[in-house]
């Protein structure tokens, strides 16, 4: 099956930092999506990006499928950020998604 | 829409007792995916719905586990027997045909087997 790898597992900011989380994906994609774990365990929908550069708000997501990778930006972090952060891919012909082990975040006041 | 409801929130159970977990999907959406989630394994796809048909049930532990869908709006998943191993945060999802218009996880089931 398709093998999702995302550094670094942990990342410390400061509030006010930008940060970038990667994703790097064994085999092609149908979907791919970026979710956000909140201290609550709630999982939310983030971006849909299976290619190309979404933004919304300060933060933003960037997908080469060609090279199978993904990143995404968080700018002027803020303590609500925090969490954990989980990319997600699906093959093609199918609605089912791998997650990632996730990027741990906290932002410090 | 109310979301993805899952119920109970928490549960805890002795040791070889059944329990049964449910999920009601957002109303439209043709997928259903359970999840469960600990510390060592990360999220793990147990098993997933298409219009009520289970799909894939690859993910499944074992046995003991076993995964319903007996309409459009309510899914099971079952542990009988439970052991102390099964404890984990167990999340239902749904989606619609195409992914990109809103993958939803519910709130999810915190399970203890003591």
């Amino acid at each position: 099956g398709i093998q999702v790898e995302q550094s670094p597992p942990d990342l410390i900011l400061q509030e006010g930092a930008n940060s970038t989380l990667r994703c790097n994906f064994s085999d092609s994609v149908n979907n791919l999506q970026w979710f956000h774990q909140n201290p609550w365990g709630q999982l939310i929908n983030l971006f849909y990006i299976p290619s190309g550069t979404k933004q919304n708000g300060r933060l933003s997501a960037t997908t080469v499928a060609t090279e199978r990778y993904s990143l995404l930006y968080i700018s002027s972090s803020q303590t609500t950020d925090s969490g954990v952060y989980f990319c997600a891919v699906g093959p093609y012909n199918n609605n089912d998604m791998r997650f990632g082990a996730g990027t741990r975040l906290t932002v410090k006041p | 829409d109310a979301g993805v409801i899952q119920s109970p929130r928490h549960e805890v159970t002795e040791m070889g007792q059944e329990v049964t977990l449910r999920c009601k999907p957002i109303s439209g959406h043709d997928y259903l995916f359970w999840y469960r989630q600990t510390m060592m394994r990360g999220l793990e796809l147990l098993i997933y719905f298409n219009n009520n048909v289970p799909i894939d049930d690859s993910g499944m532990p074992e046995d003991r586990f076993s995964a319903k869908m007996p309409n459009a709006s309510f899914s099971t998943l079952k542990i009988q027997p439970s052991e102390p191993r099964d404890s984990a945060v167990y999340f239902c999802a749904s989606s619609p045909l195409f992914v990109g218009d809103g993958y939803t996880f519910g709130s999810g089931t915190r399970l203890t087997v003591v």
